[in-house]
């Protein structure tokens, strides 16, 4: 069973703040997915990264992917009310793996924004 | 609008009761998924369908049966309800693995209660 291990598991700050979000393994990953979640919804798909070293950016989101492929960052630059919500990191098995295709997720991290 | 629909929205079951939970996708994805989400504890895979015709056990299938009627549709059956099957049930769909956008589409749940 691979596991992904998330923290903070919960972060409050105030509006324009920044803030890092953490996703550990000790498995290696073919991809990564930071979702999004707000309460009564599902997740939504905000970025996935491939490569090892891999940074990707999404206005003020920025995703990075461990050069060994174990773990992934999400750093959110001046923090918005908007931003509150659950994320969720997941992960697909290495190529040729039994389980690809289907992804194993964090726990969460509970984001809270206040104005 | 196009995506990932979920039915019901809520129910509540007493114990011993039977129900299905109904998914349908219109994206023409070949893999879908029944997950469960309970604080704390992220998302487990319950069962998944990797393509039309198949379908096999994720990390929790005890007390469910699925069916994947068509490429499109994916149903979840609680065959006799228990109070630890009290959760949120979320259904998603995915292309086979594109790199850059692989990712789920989710729908936007159902809450059980078992009583």
């Amino acid at each position: 069973t691979q596991l992904l291990e998330q923290s903070p598991q919960f972060l409050s700050i105030q509006e324009g703040e920044n803030l890092t979000v953490y996703c550990n393994s000790s498995s290696v990953f073919s991809s990564l997915q930071w979702y999004r979640q707000e309460p009564g919804e599902g997740p939504v798909l905000l970025v996935t990264v491939v490569t090892g070293g891999e940074v990707k950016k999404l206005k003020r989101l920025t995703f990075q992917f461990g050069d060994a492929r174990k773990d992934s960052s999400l750093h959110i630059t001046a923090a918005q009310p908007g931003d509150t919500g659950l994320y969720l990191c997941a992960g697909d098995a290495p190529l040729g793996g039994t389980s690809y295709g289907k992804l194993t997720f964090g726990q969460g991290t509970i984001l809270t924004v206040h104005p | 609008n196009a995506g990932v629909t979920q039915t019901p929205k809520f129910q509540v079951l007493k114990t011993g009761q039977s129900m299905t939970l109904q998914c349908a996708q219109d994206m023409n994805h070949n893999s879908m998924y029944w997950y469960r989400q309970d604080p704390g504890m992220g998302l487990r895979l319950i069962y998944y369908s990797a393509s039309e015709g198949t379908t096999d056990k994720g990390e929790v299938p005890n007390g469910y049966n699925v069916s994947r009627l068509n490429k499109r549709e994916f149903s979840l059956r609680l065959e006799s309800a228990a109070p630890s099957q009290t959760s949120v049930y979320f259904c998603a769909s995915s292309e086979f693995f594109t790199a850059d956008n692989y990712g789920y589409t989710f729908g936007s749940g159902t809450r059980l209660t078992v009583v």
